[in-house]
């Protein structure tokens, strides 16, 4: 089945780091994404993953993929308070005549002074 | 400003009316995708278009529909409208039709209450 899940809320000091975690169902999945979404916006790609890696880095952000146990994290180095928002771990599937991607329900980052 | 635009950015209507929302994709792009999001249910993939053509569809309800015109606008029409369709309808638009990776570039949002 298609299911993506991350717990809703992480409340963070400023400064410290952010892990967001996510599982997803369908092991067919080539890429996996991270999604931002800041108060009154849409959603804005942050980073993505091919499956066949295990970490990319960019800049403060580190995505963590295990494909076996189909886990993927996202860690923000130093968080500022301009990282609060909605981040979204998504699917991809591969499909021949489409290209269709399945979110999670997302889970809001708050900073703490 | 991710180039995709959507209108209207707010609308209020009653129950059992219908509404169409517009959704202009980036220069270029011709894919377009529409999601509902809401509180209880997240981000939901509803449809999506490529070049005037349905490619894929989601969990999209059959008094929802939805059009790609020659021009890439696309529009989506919600029908016999209930208190349950309340949310933010967002456009996305993409290069691909098919294959990975996908960057969708998304719409501010059209929020729909249905009083």
């Amino acid at each position: 089945g298609e299911d993506v899940e991350q717990s809703l809320f992480l409340s963070v000091r400023e400064g410290d780091s952010s892990v967001i975690n996510c599982t997803y169902t369908d092991s067919s999945s080539t890429y996996l994404y991270w999604y931002k979404q800041e108060p009154g916006a849409g959603l804005q790609l942050l980073t993505y993953i091919f499956s066949n890696m295990d970490m990319k880095q960019d800049q403060r952000l580190t995505v963590l993929l295990n494909k076996k146990d189909k886990h993927l994290s996202l860690r923000i180095a130093d968080t500022q308070t301009g990282d609060s928002a909605i981040y979204f771990c998504a699917e991809g599937l591969p499909h021949s005549s489409a290209s269709k991607i399945i979110f999670g329900s997302g889970t809001r980052l708050s900073i703490r002074p | 400003d991710s180039g995709v635009t959507q209108t209207p950015k707010h609308l209020i209507t009653a129950t059992g009316q219908r509404v169409t929302l517009r959704c202009s994709p980036r220069s270029g792009d011709l894919s377009v995708y529409w999601y509902q999001q809401s509180l209880d249910q997240g981000l939901q993939f509803l449809i999506q278009y490529y070049n005037g053509e349905e490619r894929a569809k989601g969990n999209i309800l059959e008094r929802f529909s939805a059009q790609q015109f020659p021009d890439l606008h696309s529009e989506l029409n919600l029908s016999s409208l209930e208190l349950g369709d309340s949310a933010l309808y967002f456009c996305a638009s993409s290069t691909r039709w098919s294959g990975e990776p996908n960057e969708q570039f998304f719409g501010p949002g059209t929020r729909l209450t249905v009083l």
